[in-house]
């Protein structure tokens, strides 16, 4: 069975400071994965994702992920962050061949301070 | 050209009442999903139907707990004798058909979230 691990739960930076959310799926399968954003109160937000090809996916509002295959891993990157980014990221992953329902990660928290 | 609508936003039981939560998914989507989400673990995938069928419930849980979407009208989620576990943003989300989309690419409500008391 597919699961998701984001490795951490609180991540605390300071504006304009570079920020990686670390996210790792385990999975034997080819898999497409997400990027979802959760501001307070509200749904989640599609910031990117990687279905195939290049493995660098820049999505929305500055935010980019690297997909690493032996690592299993797809890592949520911002070189300089904004006090509205402030919100819950999770990553999420999917089994194309299945086409069964996104599984999540526990979630981040990311708080930004001036 | 509205998003993923559901209602209510915020709703309030005694235990032991029903709840009836209701998902409009985006116009061109066949595809819902319901998700729970508890402070700290994050969203836990409960059930996913197309028009008249449940394709995977495995999340969902045995008892008191019903899903449908039916051919007009929205998807609903039935819980039956709420208890205060219950208490928890659901959240709904909608893919347009999987054939031509390629990817499970959600598109989520706003939540609705039931208080039980």
């Amino acid at each position: 069975a597919q699961s998701v691990t984001q490795l951490d739960s609180q991540v605390p930076v300071f504006e304009e400071a570079p920020v990686e959310l670390r996210c790792n799926y385990s999975s034997s399968v080819s898999v497409y994965l997400f990027w979802y954003v959760q501001y307070p109160n509200q749904g989640l937000q599609l910031l990117l994702k990687y279905l195939s090809g290049s493995t660098l996916v820049k999505g929305i509002n500055g935010f980019e992920a690297e997909f690493n295959k032996s690592q299993t891993s797809f890592h949520l990157r911002k070189p300089s962050v904004h006090i509205s980014d402030t919100a819950e990221y999770f990553c999420a992953v999917s089994d194309p061949s299945v086409g069964t329902a996104l599984i999540f990660g526990k979630g981040t928290t990311l708080s930004v301070s001036s | 050209n509205a998003g993923v609508m559901q209602n209510p936003r915020h709703l309030v039981r005694r235990r032991g009442q029903e709840a009836r939560l209701r998902c409009s998914p985006m116009k061109g989507h066949s595809h819902v999903y319901w998700y729970r989400q508890l402070p700290e673990e994050g969203l836990k995938f409960m059930v996913y139907l197309q028009k008249e069928n449940i394709i995977d419930e495995s999340g969902m849980p045995k008892e008191r707990f019903s899903a449908e979407f039916p051919k007009e009208g929205p998807s609903i989620l039935r819980i039956q004798q709420v208890v205060r576990g219950d208490s928890a943003a659901y959240f709904c989300a909608s893919s347009p058909d999987r054939a031509t989309s390629g990817a499970n690419v959600l598109t989520f409500g706003a939540g609705s979230r039931l208080t039980v008391l």
